[in-house]
Parts: C-alpha cells; sequence; structure tokens
C-alpha cells in the first residue's frame, strides 16, 4: 500500500525565515512525487515535481529514496507563499492501475 | 482555455436528495477522478477512471456513482445525500496518473 505522511497541519514562519514542509511516503517500488498548492478559495495546481528537478516560486524539493522523504524548501519565505501544500504518490498499487494519493497538506502562513 | 469545468460551484441539498455533479475537460485526458477535501483530511479519492467505459472505485465510494461515457465528461452522482457528504469536490484530470493532474475550481456542497 501506498501511504503519504504530512506531519505537520499548520506551519507557521515569519517573513524572510527559512520554510521547510515535510513529506515522508510509503512505496515499495520508485514513485512518482509532487507538491501541490491551494492558495486561499483557489483550485489546487501543481507546484513541483520531482522528476523535472526544477525551482518554481523559489521552492525547491529533492527526493531521499533513503529517508523515503520529499521535502519542500524555500530559503526566505514571503507572504504569497501562505497557502495549503500537498504532497502526493502516483505509484502502482500491486495491479496494473495506478492510484495518486495525497498527505493531509500542510497549512502554511507566512507572517509579516 | 477552459481546462476541468466543474458544475455547479455551489449547492445546498436536503437530506435524500440526489444529484450530480459535472465535471468536464477540454484537454483530451484519459485520466480523470474525483476527490473530495475536508478539513484535516486532506483530499481523498472518491472515484477514478482511465478512459471513457472504466471506472474504479478509490478511498471513499460509498455512497457516490460515477460513469464515463465520452472522453470529455465524468460526472459525479450523490444518490441518496447525507451530512457526512457535505465538502468541496475536486474533478482533476491527466494524460497519465504519472503526470500532473489540472484541477477544476471545486464544488461546494452543503448537505442539511
Amino acid at each position: 500500500a501506498q501511504r503519504v505522511t504530512q506531519p505537520e497541519k499548520l506551519l507557521s514562519v515569519f517573513k524572510g525565515a527559512p520554510v521547510e514542509l515535510k513529506c515522508n511516503y510509503s512505496y515499495s517500488g520508485s514513485p512518482e512525487l509532487f507538491w501541490y498548492v491551494q492558495y486561499s478559495r483557489q483550485r489546487l495546481q501543481l507546484l513541483l515535481r520531482h522528476i523535472s528537478r526544477e525551482s518554481i516560486k523559489g521552492f525547491t524539493a529533492d527526493l531521499n529514496k533513503g529517508e523515503t522523504s520529499f521535502h519542500l524548501k524555500k530559503p526566505f519565505a514571503q507572504e504569497e507563499d501562505s497557502a495549503m501544500y500537498y504532497c502526493a504518490l502516483s505509484g502502482s498499487s500491486g495491479g496494473s492501475n495506478y492510484k495518486l494519493t495525497f498527505g493531509k497538506g500542510t497549512l502554511l502562513t507566512v507572517n509579516p | 482555455n477552459a481546462g476541468v469545468t466543474q458544475t455547479p460551484k455551489f449547492q445546498v441539498l436536503k437530506t435524500g436528495q440526489s444529484m450530480t455533479l459535472q465535471c468536464a475537460q477540454d484537454m483530451n485526458h484519459e485520466y480523470m477522478s474525483w476527490y473530495r477535501q475536508d478539513p484535516g483530511m486532506g483530499l481523498r479519492l472518491i472515484h477514478y477512471s482511465v478512459g471513457a467505459g472504466i471506472t474504479d472505485q478509490g478511498e471513499v465510494p460509498n455512497g457516490y456513482n460515477v460513469s464515463r461515457s465520452t472522453t470529455e465528461d465524468f460526472p459525479l452522482r450523490l444518490l441518496s445525500a447525507a451530512p457526512s457528504q457535505t465538502s468541496v469536490y475536486f474533478c482533476a484530470s491527466s494524460f497519465r496518473l504519472d503526470q500532473p493532474q489540472h484541477f477544476g475550481d471545486g464544488t461546494r456542497l452543503s448537505i442539511l
């Protein structure tokens, strides 16, 4: 079974401080991992996927297979980063069908 | 430039009523899915489809039906609404499950 754990429901930082949103996963194969972001009352949108290894809006995420983690990081948080962040894993559940599993989300608040 | 379109945006139902949430995409995506979003629970998969004529259950399918007669449309039916189904419902689509998901704006549903 595949599982995604985001241990922090809420995370509050001050503007300019570094931020790290944690994501751990459980999966036996090679996962596809994503970070999605949802700004207040907007639709979810893709922020990052591990395969692209790019930085979006200053955020980066590195897949650590040894620690089964895909933490999202930004060196200097901005107020406009305040949003709900979801980590997601795409993988096969043992058969031929892939499933996308989301974590419960972390609400990030960046204070002025 | 429509992407994924969900209707209605808001709906209030009485317990026992039935209704259909509509989802349409114009990107020729094979994969479509329905999620519900509840506070503290993140996104939970209700049903999904890997192509026209093919549907399968997700994590929380009870009380919901789906069908996929065309590639574009993936309606979600509530058979007999219950207060526990009060939630925000999101439809998503992608070419494949290991590709980024495109989400609709959501339907905010209240069951009284």
